[in-house]
C-alpha cells in the first residue's frame, strides 16, 4: 500500500491548458516536497511546503498544502512542452523520518 | 551547478560483475546519503539511509549482502552491486542534504546483459 497516492498516474494535455496533479496520503506530513524528473536524470527539487494551508508559487506552477497537512496539489497554467516530464510528490511524516515518494504523474505536454 | 555528483551515469556488463556507483556531495559534507532504485515509469523506492562512519540502514527487501554501502567519508558514498544479474538492471540514484533528501545525482542506468 503506497502512503502517498497521486493522481493522475498520467496527463497528456495539449500546450496552453491548465493542469492539476494531487498527493494524498491519510497520514499527516510535517513536509512536503514536489519533484520533476525528466527520462535519464535525477529528481529536481520544485518547492518543499510545511504549513498547513500553505501556497506557494513558482511561476506557472502553484503548490498547495492541505489543512490537514494530508495531501497537496500542484497546478499548472498554461502548460508548455518544457513542462513534460515525471512529477513526483514526497514527504516526511517528522523531521527526522526518511523521505519516502509517491508513484508520481507522468505529464505530456503536446505542442 | 550540480551539488551532488554520481558516477558513472551508465555501465553496461556481463551477468556475474560487480558493479561500484559513487555519490559525491560536492559542496557540503553530508552524513547522510540515500540510494533509490526506479524502474521505468516509475517513482523512486527507497534501497537504503548511508550513514557516515556506521553501517547502512536498509529497508525491507532489500539484500544488504547484494547492495553493499559504504560511507566513508563525509562527501562520497558508494553502491556496490555484487555479482549483478539481469534483474539487478534499473536505474539507480542518490541523493543528500541532511535528513530529508533535498539534492539528487544524475542516476546511474544499470544494464546486465
Amino acid at each position: 500500500t503506497q502512503l502517498l497516492e497521486q493522481s493522475p498516474q498520467f496527463l497528456s494535455i495539449q500546450e496552453g491548458e491548465n493542469l492539476t496533479v494531487y498527493c494524498n496520503s491519510s497520514s499527516v506530513f510535517s513536509s512536503l516536497q514536489w519533484y520533476r524528473q525528466e527520462p535519464g536524470e535525477g529528481p529536481v527539487l520544485l518547492v518543499t511546503v510545511v504549513t498547513g494551508g500553505e501556497v506557494k508559487k513558482l511561476k506557472r506552477l502553484t503548490f498547495q498544502f492541505g489543512d490537514a497537512r494530508k495531501d497537496s496539489s500542484l497546478h499548472i497554467t498554461a502548460a508548455q512542452p518544457g513542462d513534460t516530464g515525471l512529477y513526483l510528490c514526497a514527504g516526511a511524516r517528522t523531521s527526522y523520518d526518511k523521505v519516502i515518494f509517491g508513484p508520481g504523474t507522468s505529464l505530456s505536454v503536446i505542442p | 551547478g550540480a551539488v551532488v555528483s554520481q558516477h558513472p551515469s551508465r555501465v553496461i556488463c556481463k551477468s556475474g560483475t560487480s558493479v561500484k556507483i559513487e555519490c559525491r556531495s560536492l559542496d557540503f559534507q553530508a552524513t547522510t546519503m540515500f540510494w533509490y532504485r526506479q524502474f521505468p515509469k516509475q517513482s523512486l523506492m527507497l534501497m537504503a539511509t548511508s550513514n557516515e562512519g556506521s553501517k547502512a540502514t536498509y529497508e525491507q527487501g532489500v539484500e544488504k549482502d547484494k547492495f553493499l554501502i559504504n560511507h566513508a567519508s563525509l562527501t562520497l558514498s558508494t553502491l556496490t552491486v555484487t555479482s549483478a544479474h539481469p534483474e539487478d538492471s534499473s536505474f539507480y540514484i542518490c541523493s543528500a542534504g541532511g535528513v530529508q533528501p533535498q539534492h539528487f545525482g544524475d542516476g546511474t542506468r544499470l544494464s546486465i546483459l
